[in-house]
């Protein structure tokens, strides 16, 4: 089983600021990773996949990079409907389809 | 627009069993694969099981392998996980969640439901 590992669990940033997320593949996962993100009481939504193709109607203010083990997110400027929990999730080698354990961006 | 509207959830004592629903709509349901993804009260999100468009292949968690089934009915665009012998760790909030690519699926997930809760309890 592929292990994602996400850093830092919670990073605080003021509205405007860019952020950068991190996730680490126990294994090379090529480019088959995706991000979403979960704000409190709904679903997770789809924002990125194939490593950086946004998906319909998210902003371009996020963009995903790296490949192998190493991957990032990153939202250039940080809006108020940014503040939410995002996932990396690997589709390399399944099952198990798998999941990190989040990153929390919240407010300065 | 896709909807997925998963119902079933409910208490339910270790050992016994439970049956989620997800209606499906705004799609072809046909052409999808489609999945089950928990998440535990206050924690992150865990791949349950993938069924292939036409129902031919499917595929589990090792922790639910054995003990939950996943299955469709084309015909009524519904999706289902029987889940049985349920333990403690299987509480969370069930999500029924659509597959990105159509016939052959990407395993990535591009519309989600809004989940239904299962608690193990005594």
């Amino acid at each position: 089983e592929i292990v994602m590992t996400q850093s830092p669990a919670t990073l605080s940033v003021s509205p405007g600021e860019r952020a950068t997320l991190s996730c680490r593949a126990s294994q090379s996962v090529t480019t088959n990773v995706a991000w979403y993100q979960q704000k409190p009481g709904q679903a997770p939504r789809l924002l990125i996949y194939s490593r950086s193709t946004r998906a319909t109607g998210v902003p371009a203010r996020f963009s995903g990079s790296g490949s192998g083990t190493e991957f990032s997110l990153t939202i250039s400027s940080l809006q108020s409907e940014d503040f939410a929990v995002y996932y990396c999730q690997q589709y390399n080698d399944w099952p198990p389809l798998t999941f990190g354990g989040g990153t929390k961006v919240e407010i300065k | 627009q896709v909807q997925l509207v998963e119902s079933g959830g409910g208490v339910v004592q270790p050992g016994r069993s439970l049956r989620l629903s997800c209606a499906a709509s705004g799609f072809t349901f046909s052409t999808y694969g489609v999945h089950w993804v928990r998440q535990a009260p206050g924690k992150g999100l865990e791949w349950v099981a993938v069924i292939s468009y036409d129902g031919s292949e499917e595929y589990y968690a090792d922790s639910v392998k054995g003990r939950f089934t996943i299955s469709r009915d084309n015909s009524k665009n519904t999706l289902y996980l029987q889940m049985n012998s349920l333990r403690a760790e299987d509480t969370a909030l069930y999500y029924c969640v659509k597959d990105i690519c159509t016939d052959s699926s990407c395993y990535v997930f591009d519309h989600w439901g809004q989940g239904t809760l299962a608690t193990v309890s005594s």
